[in-house]
């Protein structure tokens, strides 16, 4: 079975500066996607960062890059420059690929990101 | 607004007692989640439809959970004699399938407390 690891149950970062959120996970499939989702307090998720397992590239959104290392099954989130509206429980999830697949997401636990003015 | 929606947002309920959630997903998604979190953990899968069809459900959702999902559009999901372990976050998440990465949209969650 897939699991989602993430190690961190909190991290604090000053306003501006980078932070780097770990997540470490396991499958035996070739063909699967990651996600990072945040979620503020009170309110929905919402998508931060998605990559293809098939891509070597890092995927980058603006302020937020991931470091894919298949090999290792390691995917971590860097937020550059961060902001107040940062602060939020980051998740970190598997879903398989493939059109048969169902696609539920595997979550890991989160890592809660306070962000310090 | 049309993203996912979710009500109620919040349910207290008596150990026992029957309770129904609805989840409106956004209107050109197929696919249709359910997940379930309680404090400190991340969401957990308890079952999945496409259109109306019921592909799949986690061992998580014992016999006393039922979900719908008439037509294809808005789903409920049922919880018969609650208990207090019933007590999570209920969040409902939609996609399309033709999309190239079945990205997920989540709804503001539904929040379960039973006394």
């Amino acid at each position: 079975a897939q699991t989602v690891t993430q190690s961190q149950p909190e991290m604090s970062v000053q306003e501006a500066e980078t932070v780097t959120l770990s997540c470490t996970y396991d499958t035996s499939e070739s063909d699967y996607y990651l996600f990072w989702y945040k979620q503020p307090p009170s309110r929905q998720m919402i998508l931060v960062i998605r990559q293809e397992a098939y891509k070597q590239q890092n995927a980058t959104e603006n302020r937020f890059s991931v470091n894919f290392q298949k090999a290792a099954k390691s995917f971590s989130l860097k937020i550059s420059d961060s902001q107040l509206g940062d602060a939020a429980m980051y998740f970190c999830a598997y879903r398989r690929g493939g059109g048969g697949a169902t696609n539920k997401l595997i979550f890991g636990t989160g890592t809660l990101l306070a962000v310090q003015p | 607004d049309t993203g996912v929606s979710q009500n109620p947002r919040h349910k207290i309920t008596k150990r026992g007692q029957n309770v129904t959630f609805r989840c409106d997903p956004i209107s050109e998604h197929n696919r249709l989640y359910w997940y379930r979190q309680t404090l400190g953990q991340g969401p957990e899968f308890l079952t999945y439809f496409q259109n109306e069809a019921q592909l799949e459900k986690s061992r998580l959702l014992s016999d006393r959970f039922s979900a719908e999902r008439p037509k294809g559009s808005f789903s409920t999901l049922e919880i018969q004699r609650t208990e207090q372990g019933d007590s999570a976050m209920y969040l409902c998440a939609s996609s399309f399938r033709d999309s190239s990465s079945y990205e997920q949209y989540f709804g503001p969650g539904t929040r379960l407390t039973v006394t």
